[in-house]
């Protein structure tokens, strides 16, 4: 069965500093991966997503991804953190030709100091 | 284009009552799916609406239904609330059932007392 794994429940940063927020996936079959972040009380916003093609993605907000499929990781990162940047993020992989069916990482909360 | 809109943002219930939390879909989308957001249990999948037919289903008791209207609005129902319902519910839209990206709404905030 797919599984995703995110590792650090909890990762604090200093303003200025890098992000990096690890994720790996557990699945015969590269699946299309996705990070999402929210905001307390909100949903879910898609930050970027890698399906196939080229392997470092960029998304909103200065974020980047590179989907490595030999160690099965697809970790988040962001040269220098914003305050703004605060919030809970996840990782999620979706099965390629499968159902709507997305599978979360437990999130990680980023909290960035001033 | 208006997002994925999710009604009521909050409603407190009270054990062995039962609940419906409506969400609508992004104009033009056609496939609906709703997760279950908790503290102890993450994000975990309930069901796929598309065409009105249930598509998939997560692993929850059956007391969690759902389903879809023909302009793809969606409800869900949980009937026999407990307390460990008490969670955010969101609605997912995508243009079509396998659609690679899905959009989220707020969500609906459900406290079971």
């Amino acid at each position: 069965a797919q599984s995703v794994t995110q590792l650090g429940s909890h990762v604090s940063v200093s303003e200025g500093a890098l992000v990096l927020l690890r994720c790996n996936y557990s699945s015969s079959v590269p699946p299309y991966l996705f990070w999402y972040v929210q905001y307390p009380n909100q949903g879910l916003q898609l930050l970027l997503k890698y399906t196939t093609g080229a392997t470092l993605v960029k998304g909103i907000n200065g974020f980047e991804a590179e989907f490595k499929k030999s160690e099965t990781s697809f970790h988040l990162t962001k040269p220098s953190a914003h305050m703004s940047d605060a919030a809970e993020y996840f990782c999620a992989a979706k099965l390629q030709g499968g159902s709507e069916k997305l599978v979360f990482g437990k999130g990680t909360k980023l909290t960035v100091n001033p | 284009k208006a997002g994925v809109t999710q009604t009521p943002r909050y409603l407190i219930k009270t054990r062995g009552q039962q609940v419906t939390l409506s969400c609508s879909p992004i104009s033009g989308h056609r496939s609906v799916s709703w997760y279950q957001q908790t503290p102890g249990q993450g994000l975990q999948f309930l069901f796929e609406y598309f065409s009105e037919t249930q598509r998939n289903k997560g692993n929850f008791p059956g007391r969690f239904s759902g389903r879809q209207f023909s302009n793809s609005r969606s409800e869900m129902n949980v009937s026999t609330l407990e307390l460990g319902d008490s969670a955010l519910y969101l609605c997912a839209s995508s243009t079509t059932s396998g659609s690679i990206e899905q959009f989220f709404g707020p969500g609906t905030r459900l406290t079971v007392l």
